[in-house]
């Protein structure tokens, strides 16, 4: 069918709750992953990265963990606020040289208070 | 120190128009990347400058084309505009010649075509 719009998954958690974010990723070469964070009538803001060389990687609330067998990146927020409320996307850096960053579709992110 | 500035915020055209967007990065920034986004298509590669040089180009028309100038600033243009190139263009400004996950973006600019 007709495609209007890629659909962007919701999260709607409660403030003080953990967020947990699920991207996928397909090129098994893919060796250096980065999350993003966009607010309405903003550009994107990174947040956090990880190479392929680690499971996991923690920032201030921020976590991210690699699973390299299942080609599977979980980003996570401790202590969710409401300020975090945004579209939360995934990336992957470009093993050709360069700076080139393929997206995620996206994660809204909805804090409930 | 400031941030990406990019101008117009917001443009309005028609069909069969020309638009030119400008980039200015982060002093010290030498690699600029332009990005589309739209709700269809979401966050898409257009092109990747550095030096004055563009090294990476993404799956685009023809109409869509850039430049870098000396001071790094950057600008990129869409000739003869569709309806379907209404969206947010992005500008990155990178601190790094490759390799950096780390990209800091603009406020983008709204590109309305009617």
């Amino acid at each position: 069918g007709e495609s209007v719009g890629l659909h962007l998954p919701t999260l709607s958690v409660q403030e003080g709750d953990n967020s947990i974010i699920n991207c996928a990723y397909s090129n098994s070469a893919s060796d250096y992953f980065i999350w993003y964070k966009q607010e309405s009538g903003k550009g994107p803001q990174f947040i956090i990265d990880i190479r392929s060389n680690m499971d996991k990687r923690q920032g201030q609330r921020v976590t991210v963990l690699l699973n390299k067998t299942v080609k599977h990146l979980s980003p996570q927020i401790a202590a969710t606020q409401p300020g975090d409320s945004a579209v939360y996307f995934c990336a992957e850096l470009d093993t050709g040289g360069g700076n080139k960053l393929t997206f995620g579709t996206g994660t809204q992110l909805k804090v409930e208070l | 120190k400031a941030g990406v500035t990019q101008t117009p915020r917001y443009l309005i055209k028609t069909r069969g128009q020309q638009v030119t967007l400008s980039c200015s990065p982060i002093s010290g920034h030498r690699s600029v990347s332009w990005y589309q986004q739209t709700p269809g298509q979401g966050l898409q590669f257009l092109f990747e400058y550095f030096s004055e040089t563009q090294r990476n180009k993404g799956n685009f028309p023809g109409r869509f084309s850039g430049r870098q100038f000396s001071n790094s600033r950057s600008e990129m243009n869409v000739s003869t505009l569709e309806l379907g190139d209404s969206a947010l263009y992005l500008c990155a400004s990178i601190p790094v010649a490759g390799g950096s996950g780390e990209q800091f973006f603009g406020p983008g600019t709204r590109l309305t075509v009617l």
